[in-house]
């Protein structure tokens, strides 16, 4: 059935640094993948997202890419700060579900080290 | 603009008991989705309304779980009877017509002793 793999599920960084979460899917029509920002206790939020007819997106220190051949996207956080500890998402909409349904991947959960 | 809003933000009770979560879309939007996720799990899609239509409830584990949205605004899921294993955090959210960007809910915390 249709699937999302994310790694790392845990990942930890000094202040400054890049983080990168990867993801894999398995429904080769998927057309859209949002990425989603869950801090503790707050509800997930929306961060970027990418359809599938775009390799790579930005938005000031956040980058996602898309490599639709080997169905993987990924997400970089460049000069990374303590407010960007959270639990990532990343999702896919199988196309083939027609339904708008969100496919999750199971989280990362990222800690920025001051 | 008000955000997806869900009742309530917590709720612990025990086996075999009923629980009825609600969920307040945005205004406007004629997709509702649930979503629940399971203790470090992904979040796992349960059911989607267009409007008050069910166009996808292939992710609801079970007879058990009822989802409603009378009248296409609100919407409420129905646990009966709860089991240990419905313990979770239940998301609502809700998207515009064209589908794409979902707006989450807070959540409901359930716990099923």
């Amino acid at each position: 059935g249709e699937n999302v793999e994310q790694h790392p599920s845990t990942l930890s960084v000094q202040e400054g640094d890049s983080a990168v979460i990867k993801c894999t899917y398995s429904d080769s029509a998927s057309n859209y993948f949002p990425w989603y920002k869950q801090e503790l206790g707050k509800r997930p939020q929306l961060i970027i997202d990418i359809r599938s007819n775009v390799g790579e997106k930005k938005d000031q220190r956040i980058a996602v890419t898309l490599n639709k051949t080997a169905k993987h996207f990924s997400l970089h956080i460049t000069e990374t700060q303590p407010e960007d500890s959270a639990v990532y998402f990343c999702a896919a909409s199988p196309f083939s579900s027609n339904t708008g349904k969100l496919i999750f991947g199971q989280g990362t959960t990222l800690q920025v080290k001051p | 603009e008000a955000g997806v809003t869900q009742f309530p933000s917590h709720s612990v009770i025990e086996k075999g008991q009923t629980v009825t979560l609600r969920c307040d879309p945005i205004s406007g939007h004629d997709n509702l989705y649930w979503y629940r996720r399971v203790m470090g799990k992904e979040i796992k899609f349960l059911l989607h309304f267009v409007k008050e239509s069910k166009q996808d409830e292939s992710g609801m584990p079970n007879n058990r779980f009822l989802a409603e949205r009378t009248g296409g605004t609100y919407s409420t899921l129905k646990v009966q009877p709860a089991e240990l294993e419905d313990s979770g955090v239940y998301f609502c959210a809700s998207s515009f017509f064209n589908r794409e960007t979902q707006y989450f809910g807070p959540g409901t915390r359930l716990l099923v002793l």
